[in-house]
């Protein structure tokens, strides 16, 4: 099994106020996507990143991949009580995708 | 749409009893994946298809089986079900290679009663 370990589990945080998900693994991973995940739904992409050091950013979110292609992190600017909900990294390998745990966000007004 | 397609959306199942669970795709994806989400575990992979008529076990196989008789559709079965197969369980599909991303379907509540 291919660990991948998500910090903090929960998140509870002001409309407002900026914070970073981890995303943590002993193994190299060829390639990592976030996802996010509302209630009652499945999780949806917001991105792969593939190259170690890479960062991509989506609006108010930055993503990084880890140097060594072992971990990446998921900050949010400003958050909105429109980005509550689970976020999920998964690491991709020889055909399968490994899910962390999740980090559970709730964003107030 | 286009999409995945999973049912029943729910269930309330009682043990020993044999289930299976449905899944659809139209986007002719080749490969196809069944998760089970658990609170505060995350998703975990029970099996997985590589391309239709092929399957691979994944991190928490036992006590479940696959087919992939056509690209479209990747049903699990459940063969005597047990209350530790409580969970929501999640279809997916992506086209191979590491940066395809996984479409998932909206999930099927199981109760083991």
């Amino acid at each position: 099994t291919q660990l991948l370990e998500q910090s903090p589990q929960f998140l509870s945080i002001q409309e407002g106020e900026n914070l970073t998900v981890y995303c943590n693994s002993s193994s190299v991973f060829s390639s990592l996507q976030w996802y996010r995940q509302e209630p009652g739904e499945g999780p949806v992409l917001l991105v792969t990143v593939v190259t170690g050091g890479e960062v991509k950013k989506l609006k108010r979110l930055t993503f990084q991949f880890g140097d060594a292609r072992k971990d990446s992190s998921l900050h949010i600017t400003a958050a909105q009580p429109g980005d509550t909900g689970l976020y999920l990294c998964a690491g991709y390998n020889f055909n399968k995708f490994y899910f962390g745990s999740g980090t559970k966000l709730n964003v107030k007004p | 749409i286009a999409g995945i397609t999973q049912a029943p959306t729910s269930q309330i199942l009682a043990a020993g009893r044999r289930m299976t669970l449905r899944c659809t795709q139209d986007m002719r994806h080749n490969a196809m994946y069944w998760y089970r989400q658990d609170l505060g575990l995350g998703l975990r992979l029970i099996h997985y298809s590589n391309t239709a008529g092929t399957t691979g076990k994944g991190e928490v196989p036992d006590g479940y089986s696959v087919s992939r008789a056509n690209t479209d559709d990747f049903p699990l079965t459940l063969a005597s079900a047990v209350p530790s197969q409580t969970s929501v369980y999640f279809c997916a599909s992506s086209d191979h290679g590491s940066g395809s991303p996984l479409h998932f379907g909206n999930g099927t509540r199981l109760t083991v009663t």
